[in-house]
């Protein structure tokens, strides 16, 4: 069993659409669950960030995370085409390291 | 605020020939990380430096790739030979905080 799996994608939207992005781990040892998002031909930038279950609010955007079930995820409100990229979700474990899911590309169409 | 520098952009090489790529992180920022990102996937560490110091490279293929972080500042991973599995882009990122990274725009390698 790999130790993250996102849904793959691509995901194609209207704009204005909620979006569901999301990602299964294995390892109870992360302790931060985050989710980055990545323009094409740039590096990853920190979108959200919580250690906790529940949710977090930030604008149009919403990180849930479910521990028990080992599952996290983002949605978009209101989804814009400058929404469109990769998001990864990503773990930290102890001494720093971030651990990436494969990313999911999403795409918002005017 | 200045942000991670990268360079060369892009680098195009033949297999079994060498290549460096440089870092210079946000200043202030203790810990630099290299991450390798090939197409459709995610970033995979590949070090992790605090300060001047190695605190996981478990995942480098110390065969034949190399990493320095000379005075705690700035870094050079090279590849040396290079091989056609090694065309991704690598990516350094840096921090001040656990967890929250800011990443360069990366080098994209092609190994012909």
């Amino acid at each position: 069993q790999k130790e993250v799996e996102q849904d793959p994608g691509p995901l194609s939207v209207p704009e204005g659409a909620i979006v569901s992005l999301n990602c299964t781990y294995s390892n109870s040892a992360f302790q931060y669950f985050m989710w980055y998002r990545q323009y094409s031909r740039k590096g990853p930038e920190l979108l959200m960030y919580t250690y906790s279950s529940g949710n977090k609010e930030d604008g149009r955007f919403t990180a849930q995370v479910d521990k028990s079930s080992k599952y996290i995820s983002l949605f978009i409100r209101d989804s814009q085409p400058s929404d469109s990229a990769t998001y990864l979700c990503a773990f930290l474990v102890e001494g720093g390291k971030l651990i990436f899911g494969q990313g999911t590309e999403l795409s918002v169409k005017p | 605020e200045a942000g991670v520098a990268q360079s060369p952009r892009y680098k195009i090489i033949e297999k079994r020939q060498s290549v460096a790529f440089w870092c210079n992180p946000i200043s202030g920022h203790a810990t630099l990380y290299w991450y390798q990102q090939i197409l459709g996937q995610g970033p995979k560490l590949l070090i992790q430096f605090q300060n001047n110091g190695v605190v996981d490279d478990s995942q480098l293929p110390k065969d034949r790739f190399s990493a320095e972080r000379l005075k705690g500042v700035d870094s050079t991973l090279k590849i040396q030979p290079a091989k056609l599995e090694d065309s991704a882009v690598y990516l350094c990122a840096s921090s001040l905080n656990v967890g929250k990274l800011f990443f360069g725009s990366g080098t994209q390698l092609s190994v012909l």
